[in-house]
């Protein structure tokens, strides 16, 4: 069964630093992995998917995540960080059912940015 | 464009009530889901609804119902309100066949039940 296991509940780095958030996957088939940012009060947004095409993937606000089959990761990126990138982060890979399908999402991880 | 649009903010039930949760998609989809986000913890899939028919459900109990109308808004209902059905409940708009798993969030309806 599909899934993904985020490492780091809480992730701090100081502004323009580089920010790394890890996310491993397990799927028995060519899996779609996608990254949702979570700011407070506020619904998921879309940051970046993966569905099979280019391994490097870039996403909005400068982000981008890396495709590694040998690993079973997808970990999340941004060379420098900004005040503003402080969210939840939840990774999330889709499980296919007969006509549709449903996002498995991770438990996500805080990113905190110093000033 | 009006994005996915949820109501209530906030509500407060006790034990053994009944709630009921509203969502607008946003302009063009036609697809909603409901997820269940617990204090500290990623979205759970409830149920998945597409041409007013439920299409796929999560691991939930009966007592969560939904219904989809034929202007694709939809409603979420849970019945015996227990208290570990205390959460964010976020409804996410799509487009069926068309760029899977991009989901457009509402910025959720919290529930606490005492």
């Amino acid at each position: 069964a599909q899934s993904v296991t985020q490492l780091g509940s809480h992730v701090s780095v100081s502004e323009g630093a580089l920010v790394l958030l890890r996310c491993n996957y397990s799927s028995s088939v060519p899996p779609y992995l996608f990254w949702y940012v979570q700011y407070p009060n506020q619904g998921l947004q879309l940051l970046l998917k993966y569905t099979s095409a280019a391994t490097l993937v870039k996403g909005i606000n400068g982000f981008e995540a890396e495709f590694k089959k040998s690993e079973t990761s997808f970990h999340l990126t941004k060379p420098s960080a900004h005040m503003s990138d402080a969210a939840e982060y939840f990774c999330a890979v889709i499980l296919w059912g007969d006509s549709s399908y449903k996002l498995i999402f991770g438990s996500g991880t805080r990113l905190l940015v110093r000033p | 464009d009006a994005g996915v649009t949820q109501s209530p903010t906030h509500l407060i039930k006790t034990r053994g009530q009944q709630v009921t949760l509203r969502c607008s998609p946003k302009s063009g989809h036609d697809t909603v889901s409901w997820y269940q986000q617990a204090l500290g913890q990623g979205p759970q899939f409830i149920f998945q609804y597409y041409e007013e028919e439920e299409r796929q459900r999560g691991n939930f109990p009966d007592r969560f119902s939904g219904h989809q109308f034929p202007n694709y808004s939809s409603e979420l209902n849970v019945n015996a309100l227990l208290l570990g059905d205390s959460a964010l409940y976020l409804c996410a708009s799509s487009l069926p066949r068309r760029d899977a798993g991009e989901l457009f969030f509402g910025e959720g309806s919290r529930l606490t039940v005492l």
